[in-house]
């Protein structure tokens, strides 16, 4: 069975630090990977896509992609308090266009 | 950009009565259309998918349905709610071939 494991957390980190989210997945055959952005009560935001192994950036986002150890992971850099949320990491296994998710992150930025 | 809209946006139900809840999309055609529930607290289950209208497919079998009348319209239904049922439903809308997935606002559920 196909998996994506994430740490349910909460993640703390002081205001301006860097937060750093992990995920693995099962599947050595997954083509590509997203990072959502989640706050309480609302519906999952997407903050990035990465398809290859190394680094992607967006802003104050990095995506960090190695597929040999099967993780991927999201850094924040300069953290503020409104990146307060549960991130979900998804992947697709190239099997049509579905995805699967990990349980999310709660990761908590204090002022 | 495309916009997905739900209705509605909370609704409460009794154990046993049917549901209908209704997902459109703008702003693109002939989009895969996804529907998926999130329990408090948990991760997110992919229930159904379509690629086309008429087309669906069910990831978890249930007492859940899903229809696609039109083009970017996606339904999902059931006859009698359990208390399982229970959750926040998200409708997500992908460009067929850009393999990228955006949510709709979602309909938070209760069934009692």
């Amino acid at each position: 069975q196909k998996e994506v494991e994430q740490n349910s957390g909460p993640l703390s980190v002081p205001e301006g630090a860097i937060a750093s989210l992990n995920c693995t997945y099962s599947d050595r055959g997954s083509q590509s990977f997203f990072w959502y952005r989640q706050y309480s009560g609302k519906s999952p935001e997407l903050i990035m896509f990465i398809y290859s192994n190394g680094d992607k950036e967006d802003g104050r986002f990095t995506a960090q992609l190695n597929k040999a150890s099967q993780y991927v992971s999201l850094l924040i850099r300069d953290s503020q308090p409104s990146d307060s949320a549960t991130y979900l990491c998804a992947v697709n296994w190239n099997a049509g266009n579905m995805l699967t998710f990990g349980g999310g992150t709660r990761l908590m930025v204090k002022p | 950009s495309q916009t997905i809209h739900q209705w509605p946006a909370t609704l409460v139900q009794p154990v046993g009565s049917p549901l209908s809840l209704e997902c459109t999309v703008e702003g693109t055609s002939n989009p895969n259309l996804y529907w998926y529930r999130q329990a408090a607290g948990r991760g997110l289950q992919l229930l159904f998918y379509s690629v086309g209208i008429g087309q669906i497919s069910s990831e978890v079998p249930q007492n859940l349905s899903a229809s696609r009348p039109q083009d970017r319209q996606f339904i999902l239904s059931s006859k009698k709610l359990l208390l399982s049922d229970s959750g926040f439903y998200l409708c997500a809308s992908e460009t067929s071939g850009a393999d990228t997935q955006y949510f709709g606002p979602g309909t938070r559920l209760t069934v009692l």
